[in-house]
């Protein structure tokens, strides 16, 4: 069966860097992309980016472009997410979620992680 | 940006009970429109995918409906497990928006 499996909660100091992964088992880690999602606590859930496993072309949300870094290792089946200048407002859990098809559709989520940034 | 609104933002209903959550685009989406519900501390869960498809595993209780810019959630007949938050989200364009959310009580 399709899992995905995250790496273990996170503290982190203000203005340091995070970086979460993600493996991938019970598909073709290459035919289907991988997306990122985060939810601040009790807030709702904000769409951070996508990559593509294939080649690894990525797409951010904005508000992140320059402190985030999307990345996979085929040979692994891992996909990472590396956040960096983390800020307080940045205190969330972590989702990856397989993206699958033209509809982009997010068929498989991850267990989350929670990161934590505080001084 | 697509803004994605969903209506209400919450609503109390009881075991057996239909239930109607709706979501508006800011602009067109065509059919790219995925509902997902989340209990607390779980990942999110797919539930309806391009509009109106189910995915395997999901119960026929649910059903999407909508194009363009105005769609719904429906499940036909409320049960204890359903208690939770729903979430539509627009995979027509970058950056792939989210509602704010429709949480689910017990009435």
């Amino acid at each position: 069966q399709v899992q995905l499996v995250q790496s273990g909660a996170e503290v982190k100091k203000p203005g340091a860097s995070v970086k979460v992964s993600c493996k991938a088992s019970g598909y073709t880690f290459t035919t289907y992309g991988i997306s990122w999602v985060r939810q601040a606590p009790g807030q709702g859930l904000e769409w951070m980016g996508w990559i593509s496993t294939y080649n690894g072309n990525t797409n951010y949300a904005q508000k992140l472009q320059g402190r985030v870094t999307m990345t996979t290792d085929t040979s692994t089946s891992t996909a990472y997410m590396e956040l960096r200048s983390l800020r307080s407002d940045d205190t969330a859990v972590y989702y990856c979620a397989r993206d699958s098809g033209s509809y982009h559709v997010l068929d498989n989520w991850g267990q989350g992680t929670l990161v934590t940034v505080s001084s | 940006d697509i803004q994605m609104t969903q209506s209400p933002s919450s609503l109390s209903a009881s075991v057996g009970d239909r239930v109607t959550i709706t979501c508006r685009a800011s602009q067109s989406i065509s059919s790219y429109l995925n509902w997902f519900q989340q209990k607390p501390g779980k990942p999110p869960k797919l539930l309806i995918y391009a509009a109106s498809s189910l995915p395997s595993g999901v119960p026929s209780r649910f059903s999407g409906s909508g194009s363009g810019t105005d769609f719904t959630l429906t499940i036909s007949s409320l049960q204890p497990e359903d208690f939770a938050t729903y979430y539509c989200q627009q995979s027509y364009s970058t950056p792939r928006t989210f509602g704010q959310g429709t949480k689910v009580e017990i009435k």
